[in-house]
């Protein structure tokens, strides 16, 4: 299984929305998860099962998808919001490239 | 709040060995899964090893399968990666971390901070 993110890097306002994208090789049904690592910080998960919040996370991050194609959505930007955004599949454990979101 | 510390990081020449430690508290250990994922500088998150919580599963990635092997003390509550034959392509920041799901089927849902690992001559 390979996950291919997209864009690599996405560069927005505050208030915009930003939407991230996960291409799994093969399905992996809705086995996924959202991770956020910001700048000199250790990963922080936001989404498993591809659309369920983990706890403490703001409402304004979302996941859809499932089978082969998934999505983070950011609605409402905020400057804290600057990070690099991986997703990963639980059955291989692997990881995506990430997707790096920019606040202007 | 739960907490995971590793220590045993450093550097270490090519072919050399290390041990990496990870101690958790503040939850049940032994009813979760625990895994070690690395970062190389400037790179994305890569998974390297787990292991089940009775400790009779092990899983490795390719690249360091038959080089490294990953334990636990579920009495000690505590994890560990000995690391040998190191390259300088092992060089990363090593995370402990909790798994959360199913029979190996796993995301990490609390991370260490992280420790070097530099393999250098």
């Amino acid at each position: 299984i390979v996950l291919t993110q997209s864009p690599a890097t996405l560069s927005l306002s505050p208030g915009e929305r930003a939407t991230l994208s996960c291409r799994a090789s093969q399905s992996v049904g809705s086995f996924l998860a959202w991770y956020q690592q910001k700048p000199g910080q250790v990963p922080r998960l936001l989404i498993y099962h591809a659309s369920t919040r983990a706890t403490g996370i703001p409402d304004r991050f979302s996941g859809s998808g499932s089978g082969t194609d998934f999505t983070l959505t950011i609605t409402s930007l905020e400057p804290e919001d600057s990070a690099v955004y991986y997703c990963q599949e639980r059955s291989k454990r692997l990881f995506g490239g990430g997707s790096k979101v920019e606040i202007k | 709040q739960v907490q995971l510390v590793e220590s045993g990081g450093g550097l270490v020449k090519p072919g050399g060995s290390l041990r990496l430690s990870c101690s958790v508290s503040r939850f049940i250990f032994s009813d979760y899964y625990m895994a070690w994922i690395r970062q190389a500088p400037g790179k994305g998150l890569e998974w390297v090893s787990m292991i089940s919580s009775s400790g009779d599963t092990l899983y490795y990635t390719d690249s360091v399968r038959g080089r490294f092997t990953i334990s636990r003390d579920n009495m000690e509550k505590s994890m560990s990666l000995q690391m040998n034959s190191l390259r300088a392509e092992d060089t990363a920041l090593y995370y402990c971390a909790r798994g959360n799901g199913f029979g190996g089927n796993e995301y990490f849902d609390y991370w260490g901070q992280g420790i070097q690992v530099t393999v250098s001559s």
